[in-house]
């Protein structure tokens, strides 16, 4: 089956790093995307990965290791804005190629 | 970078009522759309593929007859909730694939729709 795991809910401090893990488990895994949502929003693309390893875009890096079935968003210099769910989702050869959503991470930046 | 406009941005409607929500693709041509749904504190679930010129795909658990999709043309993407009841109340997010992105890179601003 597919299955796609993030912890409920996080805090960190202004200025800091924090690391947002994701396990997966699926049967055709073609990608694994981060997006973030503040309150009330509609989600924004962050970051895409496909093969292993890191890829950084500025404050945000974001690490696949798919023997593993497992990402994590890394976000550096917090700022008080970053406040919001992170939401983590694979896209799946087996289902269409749709993308398979986590419940999201809900990311609270204390000053 | 690619805009996905979707309006109204909160709609409130009587029981039994209908609402149309329009997903637009601003400046690219979008041959597939969307359409999720979201409760408070819970994540995005996938209602529906909605394909130009052809029939919606709808997900395991979605009436089609109730939640009816159009999509006639390549930058619009209608969703009409038919016959609304307090529990249709929540959070409707169309996204769309992009030239150059094979994925949801790109969503609307979302609509809140309350049915009272």
């Amino acid at each position: 089956g597919q299955n796609i795991d993030q912890p409920t809910e996080m805090t960190a401090t202004e200025g800091a790093i924090v690391q947002i893990n994701c396990t997966y488990q699926t049967s055709g895994f073609n990608g694994l995307f981060w997006y973030q949502q503040h309150a009330g929003e509609a989600p924004t693309f962050l970051s895409y990965n496909v093969l292993d390893g890191l890829e950084e875009k500025g404050r945000f890096s974001s690490f696949l290791s798919r023997s593993k079935g497992y990402s994590y968003l890394l976000l550096k210099e917090l700022q008080m804005k970053d406040s919001a769910s992170y939401l983590c989702a694979v896209r799946d050869m087996d289902s269409n190629y749709q993308l398979i959503w986590g419940a999201g991470t809900k990311l609270i930046i204390k000053p | 970078g690619a805009v996905v406009s979707q309006h109204p941005s909160r709609v409130i409607c009587k029981s039994g009522t209908s609402v149309k929500i329009e997903c637009r693709s601003l400046d690219f041509q979008a041959t597939t759309m969307f359409w999720y749904r979201q409760f408070p504190k819970q994540s995005l679930m996938l209602m529906a593929t909605s394909n130009e010129g052809s029939k919606a795909t709808y997900e395991q658990g979605v009436e089609k007859d109730k939640f009816l999709i159009n999509h006639a043309s390549l930058t619009l993407s209608t969703l009409t909730v038919t016959s609304a009841h307090p529990e249709d109340s929540s959070f409707y997010i169309c996204s769309a694939r992009s030239p150059g992105f094979d994925f949801e890179a790109f969503f609307g601003q979302g609509t809140r729709l309350t049915v009272v």
